[in-house]
């Protein structure tokens, strides 16, 4: 089975905190992704990454950054967390280059910036 | 860039009736791909299906089938004799066949089946 897990279930933080989120995957998968999902708005691409040390940014990127040092652990970095991004936010990954392939996600921590 | 409608935010039928999900999508590119994925109320998504877009063919899984029409871009997915347990949030996501993977999620439909 594959296992992609998040840090945490639940975090609280508070307005300007640094913020990371941490996904590890058991699967030698290539690629990572890094979603919100906000209510009314499904999920949402923040940053991607389809090796160590790269990174694309996705839909929505301001405000985050990403680190991918090694293959299976991809962190999502809030420099300084505001309130508008509290959010689910989801892990995913996908083996190869091919578009084909379905992505599996991780179980999401919902975050809440006080 | 990809586009997907799920006109249906949410959607209660009662156990035994069949319901369909409805998806509509926009795309400029030629070779594309098409998923469906389910969120129940655990959280977790869960990957249900794929089409490629040189694949018309209809498909029938036990319970489950889907209607791809290229000719009106849309992907829709049916679900007989509908159970208790299928109630989740069900998201169609067309993907790009270029590039690493770019996949565009609808807002998502809440089906919910009543007992």
């Amino acid at each position: 089975d594959v296992k992609v897990t998040q840090s945490s279930r639940y975090l609280v933080k508070r307005t300007g905190e640094k913020v990371f989120l941490e996904c590890v995957q058991d699967m030698d998968h290539e690629n990572m992704f890094w979603y919100r999902q906000d209510p009314g708005l499904g999920l949402r691409l923040i940053y991607f990454s389809y090796d160590v040390k790269m990174k694309e940014k996705g839909d929505i990127p301001e405000g985050y950054s990403v680190s991918r040092e090694k293959k299976e652990r991809f962190s999502l970095i809030l420099e300084s967390a505001s309130t508008n991004q509290t959010s689910m936010y989801l892990c995913a990954i996908s083996p190869g280059t091919d578009s084909y392939n379905e992505q599996f996600f991780g179980p999401g921590t919902r975050l809440t910036v006080l | 860039a990809q586009k997907v409608t799920q006109a249906q935010t949410e959607i209660s039928v009662v156990e035994k009736e069949d319901v369909t999900l409805d998806c509509v999508y926009e795309t400029r590119d030629t070779t594309y791909y098409l998923f469906w994925y389910k969120q129940p109320p655990s959280g977790e998504l869960v990957f249900l299906i794929r089409r490629n877009s040189f694949d018309e063919q209809n498909e029938i899984s036990g319970r489950y089938s889907w209607n791809f029409q290229k000719s009106t871009s849309s992907f829709n997915f049916t679900i007989t004799a509908s159970q208790v347990v299928d109630s989740a949030v069900y998201f169609c996501a067309p993907s790009e066949a270029r590039g690493y993977q770019k996949v565009t999620f609808g807002i998502g439909t809440k089906l919910q089946v009543i007992p």
